[in-house]
This record gives C-alpha cells, sequence and structure tokens, in this order.
C-alpha cells in the first residue's frame, strides 16, 4: 500500500519567516495531495490540494509544489504568521473515481515564534 | 455552509463494553470515510463508504463494524472496547463527480477507554 514521509517532524521559525515542509510517496499511481492543517483536538482542515497533472498551486501566503518523477511534494508557507503555528499533514490518494482513502504523513508541528 | 456532523462529541466507556460513533455526511455527499487518530499521531484510515456499499476498509479491528444507510448517515460501532481504543475519531466525507475526492472532516468523537 501507499506509505507517506514526511519531515521535518517539528519546526519552528521566526515570525514573518518561510516554512518548508516535505513529503514524499511511495506508490506512483497517487494522483491527488492535500495538506491539512490541525489544530490541538480539532479536526483536520484542508488547506490547499494538488493533482498530479499540476506542478505547483498557490493560495495568497501558502503553495504546493509537486514533483511526480520524484515523487515528491512540498508546502511553503510565507510570510508566517502566530495562527499558522499548528500539526500539518500531508496525505496521498489515488483519486480515480472517487472514494479513496487519504494516507497521511507523520505530521510536522509548526511553531511560530512572535 | 453544511458541514460534516458527528455525534457524540465525547464519549467516555469501561473495558469491554460497546460503542456507536454517528456520522452525518455534507448534503449531497455519496461517500463517508472513518478515520482514528490516536494522541500525537496521523489519522489512520478504517474504512469508507460509497453509496451505501463498502468501498475500503483499512486497518479497522474485527470489534468494529460499521454501515451507510438510506440517508447517507453512517455509524460505527465497537464492541469489547479495548483500553488502546481511546483516540478521537473522525468522519470525513467528499462527493464523486464534483471535485472528487477533497475530504472534509468534521469535528470528530473523543473517545475515552477506562
Amino acid at each position: 500500500g501507499e506509505n507517506v514521509e514526511q519531515h521535518p517532524s517539528t519546526l519552528s521559525v521566526q515570525e514573518g519567516d518561510s516554512a518548508v515542509i516535505k513529503c514524499t510517496y511511495s506508490d506512483s499511481a497517487s494522483n491527488y495531495f492535500p495538506w491539512y492543517k490541525q489544530e490541538l483536538g480539532k479536526r483536520p482542515q484542508l488547506i490547499i490540494d494538488i493533482r498530479s497533472n499540476v506542478g505547483e498551486k498557490k493560495d495568497q501566503r501558502i503553495a504546493v509544489t509537486l514533483n511526480k518523477t520524484a515523487k515528491h511534494f512540498s508546502l511553503h508557507i510565507t510570510e508566517t504568521q502566530p495562527e499558522d503555528s499548528a500539526v500539518y499533514f500531508c496525505a496521498a490518494s489515488k483519486a480515480n473515481f472517487g472514494n479513496e482513502k487519504l494516507t497521511f504523513g507523520t505530521g510536522t508541528r509548526l511553531t511560530i515564534i512572535p | 455552509a453544511a458541514g460534516v456532523i458527528q455525534s457524540p462529541r465525547h464519549l467516555i466507556k469501561e473495558k469491554r463494553e460497546t460503542a456507536t460513533l454517528k456520522c452525518y455526511p455534507i448534503p449531497r455527499h455519496d461517500t463517508v470515510y472513518w478515520y482514528q487518530q490516536g494522541p500525537g499521531q496521523d489519522p489512520q484510515f478504517l474504512i469508507s463508504f460509497y453509496e451505501k456499499m463498502q468501498s475500503d476498509k483499512g486497518s479497522i479491528p474485527d470489534r468494529f463494524s460499521a454501515q451507510q444507510f438510506s440517508d447517507y448517515h453512517s455509524e460505527l460501532n465497537m464492541s469489547s472496547l479495548e483500553l488502546g481504543d481511546s483516540a478521537l475519531y473522525f468522519c470525513a466525507s467528499s462527493s464523486t463527480g464534483t471535485v472528487a475526492d477533497t475530504q472534509y472532516f468534521g469535528p470528530g468523537t473523543r473517545l475515552t477507554v477506562l
């Protein structure tokens, strides 16, 4: 089955600096890669996603890049703010006809230092 | 906009008891997923249903069963509870045929087994 690795497990950055989180996946058939933000005890919230026919996607301060050949994708957060502090999970699935489970990475705890 | 609803939000049970968790997907969503998240861990896929039929099964113990009803709500039944079943249980829903595989998570049920 699919295996998703995520690095780093913890990341501390100064407010205003950029943060980068990286994930690799094992199944070349995976074609949908969402990123979720989870605050303590709360639900995972989708912040951005990318599909395999696209190499990069941006939404304001958040961007995701995908390298299908190397089977890795990254989350970039620019101009970080204290409210960006949370655990971030990458995930992968084979979105062919829908109803495909997500396989999550192990998470990155991001701390923004004021 | 309507979101995924889960009930109860908190549940405390004794070992060997049973528990039933309920999930009401976003209206017109046809697929429901169940995930289990232990403390400090990533969400692990348990089971999914598409149009009231089981579509995929993950690492779900034989003590657990689930179904999706005609109104698309889903229930996760857990029997012979063990201490290790203490976790957050999330339900997610998606709609095949629109933006396929975008899964939206409910607020979760925190199950504590004493």
